[in-house]
């Protein structure tokens, strides 16, 4: 069974920093692409970004509100993907989820940007 | 970027009658090489992830019931429920992974009038 398990949300203040991680289980993760994607409270869903297996070249997408800012990265031999959040602004405030597009998505693990 | 865009935004149909959602995108998701269009449906609760429905436009995933049903291509795609039920009250996403940025659309929630 395929299992995504975020952790690392919590409140931060702007400007702060903070990593998720997500543990992946029931698939072959060193050969998955890994995607972020948010949810902001009472809003809809949006893209944050992917990287591909390294044997596709490993190559990482990011969407533009959080490019220069985020970090995705994996570590294939713990099966985690993590994503490491620096200027963090109170619009990053969301939900966010780890998944295997379209079909397999994390519960998600929620960040507070807030002074 | 693919913009996606859903209409109505909200939509409130009567048990047992029909909802339609609409979805459509800026550019055509349809890959030649495949014949795939690269769009995806999905349901979301409150508090809950949101839940796959239909891939490749029209490919329905695994225990989805069958009054859900999908279809379109290039860059106008519906969903539609057949016959709606208290338990498919639910925000509607659709969503192009054709090229990244991934685009979703905003949402189209659906309630029992």
């Amino acid at each position: 069974e395929v299992q995504l398990v975020e952790s690392g949300g919590g409140l931060v203040k702007p400007g702060g920093s903070l990593t998720l991680a997500c543990a992946a289980s029931g698939f072959n993760f060193t050969s998955t692409w890994m995607t972020w994607v948010r949810q902001a409270p009472g809003k809809g869903l949006e893209w944050v970004g992917r990287i591909k297996s390294k044997t596709s070249g490993g190559t990482i997408d990011y969407a533009a509100p959080v490019k220069g800012r985020f970090t995705i990265s994996r570590h294939d031999s713990k099966d985690t993907l993590y994503l490491q959040m620096n200027g963090l602004k109170t619009e990053d405030t969301a939900v966010y989820y780890c998944n295997i597009g379209p079909k397999y998505w994390g519960q998600g693990t929620l960040v507070t940007v807030s002074s | 970027d693919i913009v996606t865009t859903q209409s109505p935004d909200s939509l409130a149909v009567s048990l047992g009658e029909r909802a339609t959602l609409n979805c459509k995108s800026s550019q055509s998701v349809l890959y030649s090489s495949n014949n795939k269009d690269y769009l995806a449906w999905y349901q979301q609760k409150p508090g809950q992830p949101p839940k796959l429905l239909f891939y490749w436009a029209s490919t329905r995933e695994s225990g989805v019931p069958d009054r859900f049903s999908a279809s379109g291509s290039g860059t106008d795609f519906t969903l539609t429920i057949s016959s709606l039920q208290a338990e498919d009250v639910a925000v509607y996403y659709c969503q192009q992974y054709y090229t990244t940025p991934w685009t979703f659309g905003q949402g189209t929630k659906v309630e029992i009038k």
